[in-house]
């Protein structure tokens, strides 16, 4: 149990579009989710924290018009890359947990690649 | 498929003691391995990252180590604080995929 899903896993895009990723949790209701950006050779870093029914909370120096999350429903969050550029190439990453349950299920990434 | 399993679930030390948290991942074909702390209710929070060519990071109190070969991190905490009571999670990077797996992670409690 307790998994949680990206879709998709990998994207190429041209610069100036969007691009939407997906999180989900397969099998159980995520009250709060959250998304990471990991750069090539450096660590995964918070980008922020998404509670079901609210607007997200966004960490220092990310930007909230720039990287769109949606959390709609107990079981999937959005992230949407907007007008994506070169410099926003990186590795996605979320995870999700219940109201009440300190575990974090992480999902497999997304691995963004802007042309 | 990747598959990373930590060791001991879960742990409880007095305060200034010296610890070892484990790792292991199934497939070596790794890009890095990295350290994680979770608390509760908040985002992860990196510690270190070896690359797949390197043996050891060091980072104040704390020193991770990867053997590649034989599948294996160790994160190394040196004179333990109250503080540092969290989850630890280690992940491997797959090597082309740049998918990270994560084990379960190690519950820390340091006693004062």
């Amino acid at each position: 149990g307790a998994v949680v899903s990206q879709h998709p896993s990998r994207v190429i895009c041209k610069s100036g579009t969007s691009v939407k990723i997906e999180c989900r949790s397969l099998d159980f209701q995520a009250t709060t989710m959250f998304w990471y950006r990991q750069f090539p050779k450096k660590s995964l870093m918070l980008m922020a924290t998404s509670n079901e029914g609210s607007k997200a909370t966004y960490e220092q120096g990310v930007e909230k018009d720039k990287f769109l999350i949606n959390h709609a429903s107990l079981t999937l969050s959005t992230l949407t890359v907007t007008s994506a550029h070169p410099e926003d190439s990186s590795f996605y990453i979320c995870s999700a947990a219940n109201r009440g349950q300190e575990t974090q299920y992480f999902g497999p990434g997304t691995r963004l690649l802007v042309l | 498929k990747q598959e990373v399993t930590q060791i001991p679930a879960a742990l409880s030390v007095p305060e200034g003691e010296n610890l070892v948290l484990n790792c292991s991942f199934t497939d070596s074909a790794i890009y890095n391995l990295q350290w994680f702390r979770q608390d509760p209710g908040k985002g992860l929070t990196s510690l270190l990252l070896i690359q797949s060519s390197q043996r050891e990071q060091t980072s104040g109190r704390l020193n991770a180590s990867l053997d590649k070969s034989s599948g294996r991190s160790t994160l190394y905490i040196a004179a333990s604080q109250p503080g540092d009571s969290a989850t630890y999670l280690c992940a491997a990077c797959g090597a082309g995929s740049y998918q990270l797996t994560f084990g379960k992670g190690t519950k820390l409690s340091v006693i004062p």
